[in-house]
C-alpha cells in the first residue's frame, strides 16, 4: 500500500522560528509536492521536485525554502516562521512521466504560528 | 492561466439523497481532470479521474464525465451515505503535464440520517 509520512499532525511555533517540515514516500516516486491548504482558497502549491536536489517554484514560494537530499524524503522550511504562514501543509508525490498526473498525499501538517 | 472553479459549500443532504457538486474549468487544450476526496483529519486521495473528452470516470458508486463543450466535470452520485461526509476537490492536469495540479477550492460535503 501506497504511503506518504509526515513528521507531525499538529505543530506550533513562535513568530521568528526556523520551521521544518518533513515528508517522506515509500513508492519511489520522482516527484514530490508542498502544498498550503487554507479556506476558501484550496490547495495551493508552494514547491515541487522532481529529482534528487532539483526543485521548483510553485505559485507561493516566498517565506519558504525546500530541500530533498534524498529520493524518499522532501522538506519545507520556514526561515522566519510568520503569523501568516499558519495554514495546513500537504505533502504529496507522483511518478515521473505518464503517471504523474495521480499524486498521493500525505495527512497534512497543521502549523500555528503565535 | 488555468483555473477550476467549483460550487461553494457546505452542501448538507440526507441520507440516501443525490448528490450533485458541480466543477467548471478554464484550460486550453484537453486537460485531465480529477477529483479527490479528503476525508475529516486524512490527506487528499484520489477519487475518480477522466483524460479525454466524454470520458466517465467512477468510482465507489461516484460519477463525472469529461464535457469539452461546458468544459465541466460534476460529481455525481446518486444515493450517498454518511460516511460520505468529506471535502472534495476537482483538479485538472494540464495539457502536455508539466507536473501541476490545479485545484479546485473545495467543497464539504454533509450527510445526516
Amino acid at each position: 500500500d501506497v504511503k506518504v509520512t509526515q513528521s507531525s499532525r499538529y505543530l506550533v511555533k513562535r513568530t521568528g522560528e526556523k520551521v521544518f517540515l518533513e515528508c517522506v514516500q515509500d513508492m519511489d516516486h520522482e516527484n514530490m509536492f508542498w502544498y498550503r491548504q487554507d479556506p476558501g482558497l484550496g490547495l495551493r502549491l508552494i514547491y515541487f521536485s522532481y529529482d534528487v536536489k532539483m526543485k521548483e517554484k510553485g505559485d507561493i514560494p516566498e517565506g519558504y525554502s525546500v530541500s530533498r537530499e534524498k529520493k524518499e524524503r522532501f522538506s519545507l522550511i520556514l526561515e522566519s516562521a510568520s503569523t501568516n504562514q499558519t495554514s495546513m501543509y500537504l505533502c504529496a508525490s507522483s511518478l515521473a512521466g505518464p503517471r504523474s498526473d495521480t499524486q498521493y498525499f500525505g495527512p497534512g501538517t497543521r502549523l500555528t504560528v503565535l | 492561466g488555468d483555473s477550476v472553479t467549483q460550487m461553494e459549500g457546505p452542501v448538507t443532504l440526507s441520507e440516501e439523497a443525490f448528490l450533485t457538486i458541480n466543477c467548471t474549468y478554464t484550460a486550453t487544450g484537453y486537460p485531465s481532470l480529477f477529483w479527490y476526496v479528503q476525508y475529516p483529519g486524512e490527506g487528499l486521495q484520489l477519487l475518480l479521474k477522466a483524460t479525454k473528452a466524454d470520458d466517465k470516470g467512477s468510482n465507489k458508486g461516484f460519477e463525472a464525465t469529461y464535457r469539452k463543450e461546458t468544459t465541466s466535470f460534476h460529481l455525481e452520485k446518486g444515493s450517498v451515505q454518511v460516511s460520505d461526509s468529506a471535502v472534495y476537490f476537482c483538479a485538472l492536469w494540464p495539457t502536455g503535464g508539466g507536473n501541476k495540479l490545479t485545484f479546485g477550492t473545495g467543497t464539504q460535503l454533509k450527510v445526516e440520517l
